[in-house]
């Protein structure tokens, strides 16, 4: 079964600070790749997606992620952090033939102004 | 405004309790699922709908039974629950590959927050 691994938990930044978030996923077959963001008292909402072409895909709010498929990667990225990114984010992953997406266990971001 | 309306936002229940979640989506959509939000782990996904017709259940214990009437609604009945079920219960749907939302996107609701006593 797909499996999701985000390895940082709990990431405090300064304002301005650049962010990389990693994810990575267990199986190796045709995927679709996504990150979700969730503000604080608010629900999931998709930050960025990845489907096929293009392996740099950018999403709302200038972030990036880049899906590495030799290193089962897919990774976020901002250049530069504000207040308002302190929110909790997903990596989740499709697996061709399956409706339902598999969640990591989210990582809590902590923006410091 | 999400397009998925969860109802209640918050509900507190005895173990002996029967109550029941409601999830509404107004997006068209044609596919809806349940997942589980608990502190510190992955959401679990419990039951996937399609066209009314469940196609997963991620063996999800008897005391939790989904009910689809329809592609826009979907319940969750909850029966003699554990005070370890108190979690975040989210509610998404999506489109059908190909469509508007790209293939697998997920639209979820605000959850609503069970706690068991």
């Amino acid at each position: 079964a797909q499996s999701v691994s985000q390895h940082n938990h709990h990431v405090i930044l300064s304002e301005a600070a650049s962010l990389e978030l990693g994810c990575n996923y267990s199986y190796g077959g045709t995927v679709n790749l996504f990150w979700y963001v969730q503000y604080p008292g608010q629900h999931l909402q998709l930050l960025l997606k990845y489907f096929s072409g293009d392996p740099l895909v950018k999403g709302i709010k200038g972030f990036e992620a880049e899906f590495i498929k030799s290193k089962f990667s897919f990774n976020l990225r901002k250049p530069s952090v504000q207040w308002s990114d302190t929110a909790e984010y997903f990596c989740a992953v499709k697996d061709t033939g399956r409706r339902a997406l598999t969640f990591g266990s989210g990582t809590r971001l902590q923006v410091q102004p | 405004e999400t397009g998925v309306t969860q109802t209640p936002r918050h509900l507190v229940m005895g173990m002996t309790n029967k109550k029941s979640l409601k999830c509404e989506q107004h997006l068209g959509h044609n596919a809806m699922y349940w997942y589980k939000q608990s502190a510190k782990k992955p959401l679990e996904l419990m039951f996937v709908y399609n066209f009314k017709e469940q196609t997963e259940n991620n063996s999800v214990p008897s005391r939790f039974s989904p009910e689809c009437p329809n592609s826009s609604h979907l319940f969750l009945h909850l029966h003699t629950l554990q005070p370890e079920d108190s979690a975040l219960y989210l509610c998404a749907s999506s489109q059908p590959s190909g469509t508007s939302g790209g293939p697998g996107e997920l639209f979820f609701g605000e959850g609503s927050r069970l706690t068991v006593l």
